[in-house]
C-alpha cells in the first residue's frame, strides 16, 4: 500500500520568509500528485497538482512544488510567505492499488506566519 | 462550481447510537470518498465508491459501513457509535480516478459522548 510521509508537522515563520514542506512517498508504479491547503475554517482546496511533463508545477497564490522521481519526493515551497499562508497543509498522492486509485493523504503541516 | 454539501456540520451522539452522515454532490462525479480527519493524523480514508451501489474499503473501515444507492449521494454509517469516533468527517468527490483533485465538503465535526 501507498504511504505518505510529511516531514514537518509545524513551522512557524515570518513574513517573508522562505517556505518549503517535505513530502515522500512510498509507491513504485506512475503517480499523480497533489498538494491541498485547509485555511482556519474552510473546507480543503487545491494548491497544485503533478501528473505528467515539467517537474516543477506552479499553482496559486505563488506557490510551486518539485517532483524528484529519484526521491520519491513532491516538496512544496513559496519564496515569500505571507500571513494569510497561515493554514495546514496536506501532501496527496493518487496511486494505482489493486485495480482502483486510491488518494492517500500525509499527516499534514500546520504553518504560522507572523506578521 | 462543484458543490459537496454535508447535511451537519456539529453533531452530538450519544454512544451506542446508530449515526447517519450524508453527502451530495452535484456535478455528476462517479468517485466519492469519506475521510476522518483527526489532529496529527492526516486525512484517513474510510471507504470509497467508484458506482451507484459500489464500495470498498479505505485504510481504516472498522466500525463504518457506507450506502451509494444514488450516484450523487454517499452516505456514511456508524452503526454503534462510540468515543473513539469523535472526528471530523470529510465527504469528496471527483470526476475521474487518477489525475484529477478532490472536490471537498466542508465536513461534519462529530462528537460522541
Amino acid at each position: 500500500a501507498q504511504s505518505v510521509s510529511q516531514h514537518n508537522h509545524h513551522v512557524i515563520l515570518s513574513e517573508a520568509a522562505s517556505l518549503e514542506l517535505g513530502c515522500n512517498y512510498s509507491y513504485g508504479g506512475t503517480v499523480n500528485l497533489f498538494w491541498y491547503v485547509q485555511y482556519p475554517g474552510q473546507h480543503l482546496q487545491l494548491l497544485l497538482k503533478y501528473f505528467s511533463g515539467d517537474p516543477l508545477v506552479k499553482g496559486i497564490k505563488g506557490f510551486e512544488a518539485e517532483f524528484i522521481k529519484s526521491k520519491f519526493s513532491f516538496n512544496l515551497r513559496k519564496p515569500s510567505v505571507q500571513w494569510s499562508d497561515t493554514a495546514e497543509y496536506f501532501c496527496a498522492v493518487n496511486a494505482r492499488g489493486g485495480g482502483s486509485y486510491i488518494p492517500t493523504f500525509g499527516r499534514g503541516t500546520s504553518l504560522i506566519v507572523h506578521p | 462550481d462543484v458543490k459537496v454539501t454535508q447535511s451537519s456540520r456539529y453533531l452530538v451522539k450519544r454512544t451506542g447510537e446508530k449515526v447517519f452522515l450524508e453527502c451530495v454532490q452535484d456535478m455528476d462525479h462517479e468517485n466519492m470518498f469519506w475521510y476522518r480527519q483527526d489532529p496529527g493524523l492526516g486525512l484517513r480514508l474510510i471507504y470509497f465508491s467508484y458506482d451507484v451501489k459500489m464500495k470498498e474499503k479505505g485504510d481504516i473501515p472498522e466500525g463504518y459501513s457506507v450506502s451509494r444507492e444514488k450516484k450523487e449521494r454517499f452516505s456514511l454509517i456508524l452503526e454503534s457509535a462510540s468515543t473513539n469516533q469523535t472526528s471530523m468527517y470529510l465527504c469528496a468527490s471527483s470526476p475521474d480516478r487518477g489525475r484529477e483533485k478532490l472536490f471537498f465538503g466542508s465536513g461534519t465535526q462529530l462528537s460522541v459522548l
